[in-house]
């Protein structure tokens, strides 16, 4: 079992450019989770999955971000014209949600997005 | 809304001394799941421990927490802190609602453990 995976590790933007981040969930996991980690704002709830739908957007900024999970194995998280503000660590995580809420995350090691 | 409070950002301590990083929850639904996860330098978070009911105490790697619905709490505790302890540490919340299982993460501590 690989874990999580998430590509690239690192990206390096310019402002108004566009980036995106990918990430394999664990095989069998049929939740996806995206969080953005920061130092000054920890982890922030972005966006999740469940067996492919989307099902909560609600820490998304609305205007720029989008995130996608087209098949069971892989999902992505675009950032349009990204701002140095967006600079920050993206992690995905997956679950198996089996059972109601208490379902352990398994992140990946995060992709590190520097916007200059 | 549903959020989570660590009244510590940073915690310093002595190896051999006792650890208590404090945790409070909000949520208006009765039966929320606990959490504390843990993450070292350069990796990313893992689960440490977990827990919903009420008034158990529940203990891995040498951690334990008690969840107390009367105070929405969920203190993380550990008798003797070893080096290896130092870490991020976050406590999160999944409201265990009939709609989104987000999980509500607080904003996280930082343990060193000084030799």
């Amino acid at each position: 079992n690989a874990g999580v995976i998430q590509t690239p590790r690192h990206k390096v933007t310019g402002k108004g450019q566009e980036a995106t981040l990918w990430c394999e969930p664990i095989s069998g996991h049929s939740a996806v989770f995206w969080y953005r980690q920061t130092i000054v704002q920890g982890l922030e709830f972005l966006t999740y999955f469940r067996n492919q739908a989307p099902i909560d957007d609600s820490g998304m900024p609305k205007e720029r971000f989008s995130a996608q999970m087209p098949n069971q194995s892989h999902s992505t998280l675009k950032i349009q014209s990204t701002q140095p503000q967006d600079s920050a660590v993206y992690l995905c995580a997956s679950s198996r949600l089996g059972g109601r809420g208490a379902e352990t995350l398994y992140f990946g090691s995060g992709t590190r997005l520097t916007v200059l | 809304g549903d959020s989570v409070t660590q009244t510590e950002g940073l915690v310093t301590l002595t190896e051999g001394l006792p650890v208590m990083l404090n945790c409070t929850y909000q949520t208006i639904y009765s039966n929320p799941f606990l959490f504390w996860y843990v993450q070292h330098l350069n990796e990313s978070p893992r689960l440490l421990l977990k827990s919903f009911t009420d008034n158990k105490r529940t203990e891995h790697q040498g951690f334990h927490a008690t969840l107390h619905k009367s105070s929405s709490s969920f203190h993380l505790q550990k008798s003797s802190a070893q080096l290896s302890d130092s870490a991020l540490y976050y406590c999160a919340l999944s409201p265990a609602s009939s709609g989104s299982w987000q999980l509500i993460f607080g904003s996280g501590t930082q343990l060193t453990v000084m030799p």
